[in-house]
């Protein structure tokens, strides 16, 4: 057990839809970091919050959103679904928003696996 | 644009032997380079760590090396076992950024 807990571990949905996804940082982390990973493509990173402040967006679709709450849960929310959402979506945290001489170790989450029928 | 690049065919080797796995990068130049283990279906686990003004980090069986010269870090992982096999990914951040960028990894296979 990492200590990042991630909900729901399965999903199976249909086009066209919306669905939440949900994110327990490890304890005394502040940063939450998304992740899609497709079949046989590489991590790609979605969104990044610190402190419940959004800090950095990669190749997050305008379809996806995502949020930090006060008590550092993190939610990805995405909608209106295509066929190509179907993928692991990883949540990871690290105790750090930026830092400039050290390094970002991220915890990884066991991740929610959306499949979109 | 930036660039990690791993070798995405997958690495066969017999138990016992050293495995390495090859990152390379280009139009980059990370402050340091972390690698990771992803299992099938779960989440990538930190590995080792090594920074720009690091040769070489060991940890057991694992050593990392970091040419800033050749943007390139190996891997390695000496009397490997066959629950060794997995995907091992690079990972690599510019100074400043907290933004980790993964590379595709690398699937090791460890034959008994």
């Amino acid at each position: 057990d990492s200590g990042v807990t991630q909900t729901p571990k399965h999903l199976i949905t249909a086009t066209g839809q919306r669905v939440t996804l949900r994110c327990s940082p490890r304890s005394g982390d502040l940063s939450v970091y998304w992740y899609q990973q497709s079949l046989d493509q590489g991590l790609q990173f979605l969104i990044q919050y610190y402190n419940g402040e959004e800090r950095a967006k990669g190749n997050i679709l305008e379809r996806f959103s995502a949020q930090q709450f006060p008590d550092l849960h993190s939610e990805l929310n995405l909608s209106s679904l295509e066929l190509g959402d179907s993928a692991l979506y990883f949540c990871a945290s690290s105790p750090q928003g930026i830092v400039l001489s050290g390094a970002n170790v991220l915890t990884f989450g066991a991740g929610s696996r959306l499949t979109v029928l | 644009s930036q660039k990690i690049e791993q070798n995405s065919e997958a690495l066969n080797i017999q138990e016992g032997k050293t495995a390495t796995l090859t990152c390379n990068y280009t139009n980059y130049s990370p402050a340091y380079l972390q690698w990771y283990r992803q299992d099938p279906g779960r989440g990538p686990v930190f590995l080792l760590l090594i920074r720009e003004n690091e040769k070489e980090k060991r940890k057991e069986r694992l050593k990392v090396t970091f040419d800033t010269t050749l943007k390139q870090s190996l891997f390695h992982i000496t009397a490997s076992q066959p629950a060794d096999s997995a995907t091992y990914l690079c990972v690599a951040a510019e100074g400043g950024s907290y933004i980790p960028t993964f590379g595709r990894g690398t699937s090791l296979i460890v034959h008994p």
